[in-house]
C-alpha cells in the first residue's frame, strides 16, 4: 500500500510569507505526528494528532505555527510570517496508534529567505 | 544536557566489517527505543525497536540494551557500502507517544 506523502516536497518563501504543508498519512492511520529536522540534528517533535482531535501541541516553536487535521485524515501544517529560522525539513510520520511503529513521510524541505 | 546522545561520527569502517553504533538516553523512564536510517535527503526508515534489557537480533543487525545503564547500541555486521547513512537512535517514555531522537551518527562504509 501506498505510504505517507507530503507536498510540496520542496518549498521557497521569502520571508514573511504564509506556507502550508500538506500530510497524507498511510489510510487507517489513527495517529499522526509532526516533527521538524534541522540540518544535521535529529527530527525534534512539533504536534501530535489523533484522529481529529490534535493531543499534544507542545513542541510548536512560536503561535506562527499551526496545524490541522479536520476529518482525521489528512493534516497541514501551517507557518505565518516565515523567518529565516523556520527553514527545516518538516515530516509528517503515522502510525496505527500511538504506541504503534511510526511511518515518516519523504518530507518537506523548506527554505526561508 | 540533550535527552539522547550520539556521536555525530563520521564512523569509518571497511567493507565486510561489524559497526558499533552507540546511544545513551537522560530518562530512566523511558521504555522503547528505536533506531531508524536516514539516508542524506530521504526520510528515516525504521531499522528496529527494542523494549527489554539484552540483544536483539534481526538479519546483519543487533540491537543491544542496558537499562541500568541508559544505554542502547546498534551493531551491523558484514557492513556493506549500501549501509552507508545516518542513525538515528530515538526513545519513548511508557505510555507516551512522541519519539525523542538524537542527532544521528553518521556511518560510512569503505568499499
Amino acid at each position: 500500500g501506498a505510504g505517507v506523502s507530503q507536498s510540496p516536497r520542496y518549498k521557497v518563501a521569502k520571508r514573511g510569507q504564509d506556507v502550508a504543508l500538506r500530510c497524507d498519512p498511510i489510510s487507517g492511520h489513527v495517529s499522526l505526528f509532526w516533527y521538524q529536522q534541522a540540518l544535521g540534528q535529529g527530527p525534534e517533535f512539533l504536534t501530535y494528532f489523533q484522529n481529529e482531535a490534535q493531543l499534544d501541541k507542545s513542541g510548536l516553536p512560536s503561535d506562527r505555527f499551526f496545524a490541522e487535521r479536520p476529518e482525521g485524515s489528512v493534516s497541514t501544517l501551517k507557518i505565518q510570517r516565515t523567518q529565516q529560522e523556520d527553514s527545516a525539513v518538516y515530516l509528517c510520520a503515522s502510525s496505527l496508534s500511538s504506541q504503534e511503529t511510526q511511518y515518516f513521510g519523504p518530507g518537506t524541505r523548506l527554505l526561508v529567505l | 544536557q540533550k535527552e539522547v546522545e550520539q556521536n555525530s561520527g563520521p564512523l569509518s569502517v571497511p567493507e565486510g566489517a561489524i559497526a558499533s553504533l552507540n546511544c545513551t538516553y537522560s530518562d530512566r523512564g523511558s521504555q522503547s527505543f528505536f533506531w531508524y536510517r536516514q539516508y542524506s535527503g530521504k526520510s528515516p526508515e525504521l531499522i528496529m525497536f527494542i523494549y527489554s534489557n539484552g540483544d536483539k537480533e534481526d538479519g546483519r543487525f543487533t540491537a543491544q540494551l542496558n537499562k541500568a545503564s541508559q544505554y542502547v547500541s546498534l551493531l551491523i555486521r558484514d557492513s556493506q557500502p549500501s549501509d552507508s547513512a545516518t542513525y538515528l537512535c530515538a526513545v519513548k517514555g511508557d505510555s507516551s507517544y512522541k519519539l525523542i531522537f538524537g542527532s544521528g551518527t553518521r556511518l560510512l562504509v569503505r568499499p
